[in-house]
């Protein structure tokens, strides 16, 4: 089956400081896409990163910062120095048939 | 031009109106999608669009009504509508149509938020 877990329902952090959100997936494929997406109070959903299983390298752009682990079928993402603007839900899913399986999504809220 | 818009933003409606909602991008892309995404959850899928064909109808009520008019296009047609169809509707569009062979990202419009009464 294929199936996206995002533990964390609600993370609350001071500005500046570091987080990471969680993202554990299951699938039987052995080629498959990952992404995130981030979705603000306006309501749009904001591609932030693909990144397909044969690619392990950690990837970084900006204050972002992406795990992903295979071992452990996980797919971490990690914001440096967070700034109000990060306050968001943010989306794990994972392709299956050209359809997105998304996770449920963890609500950042970044307080100043 | 690498957004998807949508129209219009907001939309009311009684259970007996007919009304319809717009989605367009001008990047060339060959898969256009519907989603639905109710408060705090995920958004699901509705419909896909593939090279101006309808490709994926994950069971969606009748009452719903895709229309692909050209590869920029995409409505969403809606009659009879229930209170519980209430939600953000969101249109996406990806690079390449289902049959690319690879995944590729979806970008998604502002979306519509619909209330039925």
């Amino acid at each position: 089956a294929q199936k996206v877990t995002q533990a964390q329902t609600e993370i609350s952090v001071v500005e500046k400081e570091d987080v990471t959100l969680d993202c554990v997936y299951e699938t039987r494929d052995t080629t498959y896409y990952l992404f995130w997406y981030k979705q603000p109070p306006s309501g749009e959903l904001v591609f932030l990163i693909r990144r397909n299983s044969f690619d392990e390298q950690n990837e970084i752009s900006g204050r972002y910062s992406w795990n992903f682990q295979k071992s452990t079928s996980s797919f971490n993402f990690t914001i440096t120095a967070s700034q109000v603007v990060d306050s968001a839900v943010y989306f794990c899913a994972l392709d299956s048939n050209y359809q997105l399986i998304w996770g449920a999504g963890t609500k950042l809220i970044i307080k100043p | 031009d690498t957004e998807v818009t949508q129209t219009p933003k907001h939309l009311v409606m009684g259970m007996t109106n007919k009304k319809s909602l717009k989605c367009e991008q001008h990047m060339g892309h060959r898969a256009m999608y519907w989603y639905k995404q109710k408060a705090k959850k995920p958004p699901e899928l509705m419909f896909v669009y593939s090279y101006e064909k309808l490709s994926i109808n994950e069971s969606v009520p009748s009452r719903f009504s895709p229309e692909c008019p050209n590869s920029s296009l995409l409505n969403l047609h809606l009659h009879a509508l229930q209170p519980e169809d209430s939600a953000l509707y969101l249109c996406a569009s990806s690079q390449e149509g289902l049959a690319g062979g690879s995944y590729n990202e979806q970008f998604f419009g502002p979306g519509t938020r619909l209330t039925v009464l």
